[in-house]
């Protein structure tokens, strides 16, 4: 079966602080995307980043940014500077090109100190 | 500005009853889908749609039924609500032909008593 596992169901990181929430997954394409969504208390879905599997280049979208490790089948979630609004569900979604099938993980609660 | 409706987004019905959840998207987006969340299972596929008139199943579509006869429009029906159909649905489309990021409704809580 192919997933999607987040192995960290909740994280806490101080605010202004750096925090990482990891994401591995399972494929036998070669081409695909891997996307970051977030998911606050209202439970609006939110895009936050968006890899494509052919870039070798990590994306990166102003406090956040993604380490892809193509390889090793892993592509974790960087943010920096961390704010009271980055807390919320984070999941971590795969969808094989030419495909509309999104594959989620089961999420990581992240929690921002003050 | 809507974007992407959903309605309603609170909804308490009984087991057997009939319930349909509307969504609705203005960006003219070929591509909807509709999916479940519970807790320990992520988001999960219920039925997608890559034009009017044309849709299919996803990973969960049991009691669930579908219908686009316009672009803008992808309602979903259970049929006969049961108690596991208890969760949170959510609606999102794209524009393109796979490898397209996918934007989200707000959701609808369904309760089943």
């Amino acid at each position: 079966a192919q997933t999607v596992t987040q192995s960290q169901p909740e994280m806490s990181v101080q605010e202004a602080e750096t925090v990482t929430l990891s994401c591995t997954y399972d494929t036998s394409e070669s081409d695909y995307y891997l996307f970051w969504y977030k998911q606050p208390p209202s439970r609006q879905m939110i895009l936050v980043i968006r890899q494509e599997a052919y870039k070798q280049q990590n994306a990166t979208e102003n406090r956040f940014s993604v380490n892809f490790q193509k390889a090793a089948k892993s592509f974790s979630l960087k943010i920096s500077d961390s704010q009271l609004g980055d807390a919320a569900m984070y999941f971590c979604a795969r969808l094989t090109s030419g495909t509309y099938k999104y594959i989620f993980g089961t999420g990581t609660r992240l929690k921002v100190l003050a | 500005d809507a974007g992407i409706t959903q309605s309603p987004r609170y909804k308490i019905t009984e087991t057997g009853r009939q319930v349909t959840l509307m969504c609705h998207q203005t960006w003219s987006h070929s591509y909807m889908f509709w999916y479940r969340q519970d807790l320990g299972h992520g988001l999960r596929l219920i039925y997608y749609s890559a034009a009017a008139d044309i849709t299919d199943k996803g990973e969960v579509p049991d009691g669930y039924v579908v219908s686009r006869s316009k672009t803008e429009n992808f309602p979903l029906t259970l049929e006969s609500a049961t108690r596991s159909q208890t969760s949170v649905y959510f609606c999102a489309s794209s524009s393109g032909d796979g490898g397209e990021t996918q934007y989200f409704g707000p959701g609808t809580r369904l309760l089943v008593l």
